[in-house]
């Protein structure tokens, strides 16, 4: 069965210090891979996307994402956490131009409390 | 750009009614929109992909005459919850795919409807 797996449910790290969110993925074929962000009582806001190319990929809000196809994962990065990033993020993968299923696989979510 | 729309933001309605969500894209044409379930502090759950001008998909275990879904312009899907009861309430939250530039079409998510059913 196709999966997404975040094997953190919750990350902690001081503010000002870097941060990684874990994304491993097994699915077939060459997926499209998101990281989404959900502040309290929001919906989700779209961080940044992998579709090929450079594995290395900047997105909004200072976080960057680093595809490697040979661990299938995708894991999140920021160089220096601020306590506005504290959230819920989600990892997900899919082929949104797959004809009629478009729709996308997603991870259950990592909870990352930046602690001032 | 991309911005997607929900409304109500919150409802509060007695056990048995209906009551009927919209999800608007508002600066794009969406030919699929996404329709989600989240309980507290849980991941996401697909309910259902709604397609303009056809019958929705629904995901295994999600009940279509329940949760009605329509899609009848390229900027506007809605959720009807049917005879709502406690256990339907949730958080609802849509998305749409844009067609987007460079390639990839991402989906970009409403913020989401708190529904209480008392």
């Amino acid at each position: 069965a196709q999966s997404v797996a975040q094997p953190e449910d919750q990350v902690n790290v001081a503010e000002g210090n870097p941060l990684t969110v874990k994304c491993t993925y097994s699915v077939s074929g060459n997926p499209y891979l998101f990281w989404y962000v959900q502040y309290p009582n929001r919906g989700l806001q779209f961080l940044l996307k992998y579709i090929t190319g450079d594995n290395l990929v900047k997105g909004s809000y200072g976080f960057e994402a680093e595809f490697n196809k040979s661990q299938t994962s995708f894991h999140l990065k920021k160089p220096s956490a601020l306590v506005s990033d504290s959230a819920l993020y989600f990892c997900a993968v899919g082929w949104p131009y797959a004809g009629n299923n478009r729709k996308l696989i997603w991870g259950l979510g990592t909870s990352l409390a930046v602690n001032p | 750009g991309a911005v997607v729309s929900q409304h109500p933001s919150w409802v509060i309605c007695k056990s048995g009614t209906s009551v009927k969500i919209e999800c608007r894209s508002l600066d794009f044409q969406a030919t699929t929109m996404f329709w989600y379930r989240q309980f507290p502090k849980q991941s996401l759950m697909l309910m259902a992909t709604s397609n303009e001008g056809s019958k929705a998909t629904y995901e295994q275990g999600v009940e279509k005459d329940k949760f009605l879904i329509n899609h009848a312009s390229l900027t506007l899907s809605t959720l009807t919850v049917t005879s709502a009861h406690p256990e339907d309430s949730s958080f609802y939250i849509c998305s749409a795919i844009s067609p987007g530039t460079g390639g990839g079409g991402t989906q970009y998510f409403g913020p989401g409807t708190r529904l209480t059913v008392l």
